[in-house]
């Protein structure tokens, strides 16, 4: 099993510019959720899902969309970049729901100028 | 407002000696609680955890202790080995809540 992938390792954005940050993860878990983490700050919850065709909003959701249209894919879209969404971002996937152990994958690294 | 607060962002330790982190939380209503390890460049891993029914849960090096009138948890490493050297989050959560990490500890095993 490749456990949660994460694409791109690094990025660069323009203010204003729009990306998606792709997550998969290949357990077949249903839970599956996005995380920011910036300095003194741990980690961030931006949106979540249960399942498939079922999201919801964490602590952070401003400025990020996501869908669910398959249990395995995860995707975290940025609509105009800003500098404050400058972090490192990662997704992680559980079997169970946030009591569950979650899995995360390598993270992503974002600089918005 | 966070309620899962680690006060300490750095702790060094000598080889073979304990390491102790410590977590303080706000929210009565957390019932679990979770301790991830994280090596720069990758992703977080989960360590241990204990649920509020406990006061202590022990995996080989690893102990965590749970005081919940004082809404306290402590990760204990006994003996800290170089590799344990990493950023250690503490997380609590609620049946009915979400996951909050606190901002984590940096360790540093020294030789």
């Amino acid at each position: 099993n490749a456990g949660v992938t994460q694409t791109p390792k690094f990025q660069v954005l323009k203010t204003g510019q729009s990306m998606t940050l792709q997550c998969a993860q290949d357990m077949n878990h249903e839970y599956m959720s996005w995380y920011r983490q910036d300095p003194g700050m741990g980690l961030r919850l931006i949106h979540y899902s249960v399942g498939a065709g079922i999201t919801d909003q964490g602590e952070v959701p401003n400025g990020y969309n996501v869908s669910r249209s398959t249990t395995e894919d995860f995707p975290l879209r940025l609509l105009s970049a800003a500098p404050s969404q400058t972090s490192v971002y990662f997704c992680a996937s559980s079997r169970d729901g946030n009591t569950d152990t979650q899995y995360f994958g390598p993270g992503t690294r974002l600089t918005v100028l | 407002d966070q309620q899962v607060k680690q006060n300490s962002p750095s702790l060094s330790v000598q080889e073979g000696r304990i390491s102790i982190l410590n977590c303080d939380y706000t929210n009565s209503m957390f019932d679990y609680f979770l301790w991830y390890k994280k090596y720069p460049a990758e992703g977080p891993t989960f360590l241990i955890s204990i649920s509020s029914i406990k006061d202590k849960n022990e995996d080989g090096r690893f102990t965590v202790f749970l005081n919940k009138s004082a809404k306290h948890l402590s990760l204990h490493i006994v003996p800290s080995q170089p590799g344990d050297s990493a950023v250690y989050f503490c997380a609590a959560s609620s049946s009915n809540g979400k996951l909050q990490f606190g901002a984590g500890t940096q360790v540093v095993v020294t030789p």
